[in-house]
């Protein structure tokens, strides 16, 4: 069956970076797109980027361009989000997400991790 | 960006009542609207996409429907199982955004 795990959370102080983990099995991995969406309890969910099967697309919400890189590992099964110059607004569960077109994004997310919990502060 | 709002905000309701949660978009986005189930804890759930298509296993009490600026998320008798928040979402720009969420609570 489909999972993706998530890892690398954890405090950190603002102006630093953290590296997001997404570890993925149960279908061919280089063929599907991927998500990061985050939740916090202010501002619910949250679409921050998605990457292309291929790697040769990708897309940030405005407020981490700049800061956070999409990147993924089709050899490894795992999707990454480098997250720099973190900011207090940052802190939110953040989970990764299946796309569920072959080769194509078709813009809903069928499955989910169980989210990792960054939170950034001082 | 595409501003999704959902309506109402909180509703109390109970088993075996039928429940819609509207969402509208702040431009017409066709039928590139999706639905999520969440509970607390966990990660969202699909529910229902392209407006109206049900995901795979989930209970065709639930359905959906509308185009363009309005949608509704229909649930034809609540069970114990359905309360939890809902959330829609438009696919139709990036950048992909969520309503702020309808929390479905026991009356």
């Amino acid at each position: 069956q489909v999972q993706l795990v998530e890892s690398g959370g954890g405090v950190v102080q603002p102006g630093r970076s953290l590296r997001l983990s997404c570890a993925a099995s149960g279908f061919t991995f280089s063929n599907s797109a991927l998500h990061w969406v985050r939740q916090t309890p202010g501002k619910g969910l949250e679409w921050v980027a998605i990457i292309s099967h291929d790697e040769s697309h990708k897309y940030y919400i405005d407020s981490v361009k700049g800061r956070f890189t999409i990147s993924r590992d089709n050899s490894k099964n795992t999707l990454y989000l480098q997250m720099n110059s973190l900011r207090a607004e940052d802190t939110a569960v953040y989970f990764c997400a299946r796309d569920p077109g072959i080769t194509l994004v078709r813009g809903h997310l069928d499955y989910w991790g169980q989210g990792t919990l960054v939170t950034v502060s001082s | 960006d595409i501003q999704m709002t959902q309506s109402p905000s909180s509703l109390s309701a109970s088993v075996g009542d039928r429940v819609t949660i509207t969402c509208r978009a702040s431009q017409s986005i066709g039928t590139y609207l999706n639905w999520y189930q969440q509970k607390p804890g966990k990660a969202p759930k699909l529910l229902i996409y392209a407006a109206s298509s049900l995901q795979s296993g989930v209970p065709s009490r639930l359905s959906g429907s509308g185009s363009g600026t309005d949608f509704t998320l229909t649930i034809s008798s609540l069970r114990p199982e359905d309360f939890a928040t809902y959330y829609c979402q438009q696919s139709y720009s990036i950048p992909w955004t969520f309503g702020q969420g309808t929390k479905v609570e026991i009356k």
